[in-house]
This record gives structure tokens, sequence and C-alpha cells, in this order.
């Protein structure tokens, strides 16, 4: 069983189209996340939902929306396509929430590869 | 700004050896550091956790030291085997965290 698994694994699309990754865990945490990682392997958060609530929202533009059904999904839209989306960008999730104070481990799942033609 | 690293790209170290990967970082109020490993094609994956009021934490062939007064931590492995080569991140979360801060990232590459 796959704890965290998101969909697709690779995704090459055109400039200017929109696209969508979902992603979902089965170890019944309570806070998901949205990472990207660039060509040189830095990670950044984007987005982090705990209980279906958007806790997070960096820096990003608003081209790219997540979307929390239930607290065991966490799915990531982004419109309009740009070459400078084409990242790896990974779902995680982890037990406890932000409002702690701080987040035990994450749990990442196998990353989906977006390439911007 | 916030940042976490030190910009060593690349470790290569002969098996059998024990390999040290540094990070810095920046916030002197941090609480909790993780060690993540990623291999090719695949999410990082937890390898071991300190927080501030320890200095050292040792794992099954993993040690993680962290030094406060000059803000460094380090990821020591015993015995490196190929199955070490990876990407290796550190995170600190401050102590009222927002969320996981990442540093750059050091590549270790085993060799044989």
């Amino acid at each position: 069983d796959t704890a965290v698994s998101q969909t697709p694994k690779y995704l090459v699309t055109q400039m200017g189209n929109d696209k969508s990754i979902k992603c979902e865990q089965n170890l019944g945490h309570d806070t998901m996340y949205w990472y990207k990682q660039d060509s040189k392997k830095f990670l950044k958060i984007m987005f982090s939902y705990n209980n279906k609530e958007l806790i997070i929202n960096e820096t990003v533009p608003n081209r790219f929306s997540p979307k929390s059904p239930d607290k065991a999904h966490l799915n990531l839209h982004i419109n309009s396509l740009e070459l400078g989306d084409s990242a790896v960008y990974f779902c995680a999730s982890s037990q406890a929430g932000l409002a702690g104070g701080y987040t035990g481990e994450l749990f990442f799942g196998e990353g989906s590869r977006l390439t911007v033609l | 700004g916030e940042s976490v690293g030190l910009h060593l790209p690349t470790l290569s170290v002969q098996e059998g050896d024990n390999s040290i990967i540094n990070c810095a970082y920046s916030n002197s109020a941090s609480d909790y550091f993780i060690w993540y490993k990623q291999e090719s094609g695949k999410g990082p994956q937890f390898i071991i956790d300190i927080r501030s009021n320890m200095d050292k934490r040792q794992g099954q062939r993993v040690t993680v030291l962290l030094n406060k007064t000059v803000k460094h931590l380090s990821l020591q492995i015993a015995a490196t085997q190929p199955g070490d080569s990876a990407v290796y991140f550190c995170a600190e979360i401050p102590f009222y965290g927002q969320n996981f801060v990442f540093g750059p990232g050091t590549r270790l590459s085993v060799l044989p």
C-alpha cells in the first residue's frame, strides 16, 4: 500500500493549458502539503491544508489552486501553464497540524514531473 | 530571509568509508530538524530527526549532530554503501513554525 500517492507521475503539456495533479494519503494524517522541486532539487512549500482548511499559501501565482475535498485528498490545479512551471511537484502529509507549533515527520509521495513545452 | 543549507552540491565517498553531510541553518529559534534522503525518481524519505534540546541522536548507521552555537547540523553515515547514494536534505522548523524550510540538498555519490 502506498502511503501518499499522486497521479500522474509524468505530465507533458503545452503552454497555456490547464492541468491537475491528484494526491491521496491513507495514513489518516490531518495535514497535507504541496511542494515544488526545481531543476536544482530545491524544495519549496506551496500550500498546506489542515483538515480541509488552507493553512499556508506561500507566494504562488493564483494560477495554482489547491482543492481538498476531504482530509485524505489534496489536488492541485494549474491554469494557463507557463514554461517556468516545469518542475517536480510533491504531495506530502503529516500527523500533527501546524497549529501545534510544528509538524511531525513529512511523508512524501513519489512526485509528479510536469514538463511544459 | 529564510535560508537553510550550505551550498555543497556533491560529496563523493568510497564505499565503506564514513560520510559527513553538513547543513547550516539561519534561524536560531528553530526547534526541530529532520534529515531526508531522496533517491532518484522518488520522494524524500525521513532518515532521522533531532530536537533543539539535544545535540546528538543516533540511528542505524546514521548520527545527527546539532551545534546550536554555530547553527550547524550534520548527518554522519557510517560504512557508506552504494544504496546510500542519493540527495540528502536538512529541514528545520522554527519554534512557532509555519512550515519546514528545506536546505538546498547535497548529492552523495558512493564510489565502488
